[in-house]
Order: structure tokens, then C-alpha cells, then sequence
């Protein structure tokens, strides 16, 4: 049972501010969202994490609104680096005891 | 400090074979967790650990699957009779605790290709 859904990919111009959203309908009051990047070859890592309202650190920030059934990572002024895959994780444990990772979104940035 | 550590980085063995994947984690996490991602997928969870135990295990794709974590740091994901369909890359990520907010602190995997 996916707890999240995102889109399945993005395109940007370099520069652009680009913002990705995350569905999760069923997110329980204890949970955090938390936003991993992935690079080819590379292991996901941690970008941002939220519980409500807007989180911003040196990378991105996180809009969560107030019923908390979806969040927006938006990526300022984006490179080429930023060309990535991008996953939002909903919480720890489902009530199946598995960690349920979104499909992830394609972000493609071309010059 | 050293991050989560996997090895072997790639591994290529014959259908039918045995392997052995090793996972070094962060050191005092105490949360350890595989996944695996086949080529141009997401992330499919396998299993974790909390200390040396694992909670469930309905997540492991089959009973050739099987992983076991000793003295609450380094795991072993252990694939018996390979098929060609475990071709994936398998995904180690650790993190201080498991609750709600913990972050996960990945490796950057072993690459097993079988043939």
C-alpha cells in the first residue's frame, strides 16, 4: 500500500525555482515527512525534514499546509547538479511494519 | 565520521550461486535497514533492524532471502540460489533511532548482477 504520490518526473532551465509535491492522504498525526535526493550510483540522502507549516534550511525549503495531506519541496534557483531523483518518505513504519518510499520524481535541469 | 559503509561494491555471480552482502553502519545507530532498487525503480523496503532484531520480515521478496545483524552493528543481507531477477542494487541506510522523525543515512550499495 503506497502511503505517498508524487510526479513521476520534471524538467527546469537552470535557475528556475522548482517545486515538487507529495501526496500522503493518510499521513498519521506522528509523522514527519522527510525529502531524500538520489544521484546515479549514489544512495539517497537527506535533504529536508517537516511536521508542519515551512522548514527552510541552506538547500530547500518544505511547505506543509495545515491538514498536512500533502507537502511541496521547492528547490530555489536550481543547477545542473540539481538533476536528480527526489523522495518523499512519510513517516517510519506502516501498519505493515515496512518503510514505504514514493516512486520519486525525475528532476531533469538542461541549461 | 565515516558514513554507512557496504561491500562489496559490485558483485557478479552465477544463477544459482549464494551471496553475501555486508552492511557497516554509522557507528552507534542503532536502526539498520536494506532496500533494494532495481535499474530505474524506486526504493523497495526489505527489511530492518532495531538493535540485532528484526520486527518483520514480510517485507524479504522470498525465503532465499535472509539477513541478520550481530552485536548491533554490521548486517548481513544473504541471498540463497540467486535468480536472475535479484539483479538490483541492494541499499543499506542506518539511523540513530527508529522513530517517527529518524533519518535514514544511506550507503551507496552493492550492485549484484546475476548471470
Amino acid at each position: 500500500l503506497a502511503k505517498t504520490t508524487q510526479p513521476i518526473s520534471m524538467d527546469s532551465y537552470e535557475g528556475q525555482e522548482v517545486n515538487i509535491t507529495c501526496s500522503h492522504n493518510n499521513i498519521a498525526t506522528n509523522d514527519y515527512i522527510t525529502w531524500y535526493q538520489q544521484f546515479p550510483s549514489q544512495g539517497p540522502r537527506f535533504i529536508i525534514q517537516g511536521y508542519k507549516t515551512k522548514v527552510t534550511n541552506e538547500v530547500a525549503s518544505l511547505f506543509i499546509p495545515a491538514d498536512r495531506k500533502s507537502s511541496t519541496l521547492s528547490l530555489p534557483r536550481v543547477s545542473l547538479s540539481d538533476t536528480a531523483v527526489y523522495y518523499c518518505l512519510v513517516g517510519g513504519t506502516d501498519s505493515w511494519g515496512k518503510f514505504q518510499f514514493g516512486a520519486g520524481t525525475q528532476v531533469v535541469v538542461t541549461p | 565520521g565515516a558514513g554507512v559503509s557496504q561491500s562489496p561494491s559490485n558483485k557478479v555471480t552465477e544463477k544459482g550461486k549464494d551471496v553475501e552482502l555486508r552492511c557497516d553502519p554509522i557507528s552507534g545507530h542503532t536502526a539498520l535497514y536494506w532496500y533494494r532498487q532495481s535499474l530505474g525503480q524506486g526504493l523497495e523496503f526489505l527489511i530492518y533492524f532495531q538493535g540485532n532484531s528484526a520486527p518483520d520480515k514480510s517485507g524479504l521478496p522470498s525465503d532465499r532471502f535472509s539477513a541478520e545483524r550481530t552485536g548491533g552493528s554490521v548486517s548481513t543481507l544473504t541471498i540463497q540460489r540467486t535468480q536472475q531477477e535479484d539483479s538490483a542494487v541492494y541499499l543499506c541506510a542506518s539511523s540513530e533511532g527508529l522513530r517517527q522523525a529518524s533519518i535514514q543515512y544511506f550507503g551507496a550499495g552493492t550492485r549484484l548482477s546475476v548471470l
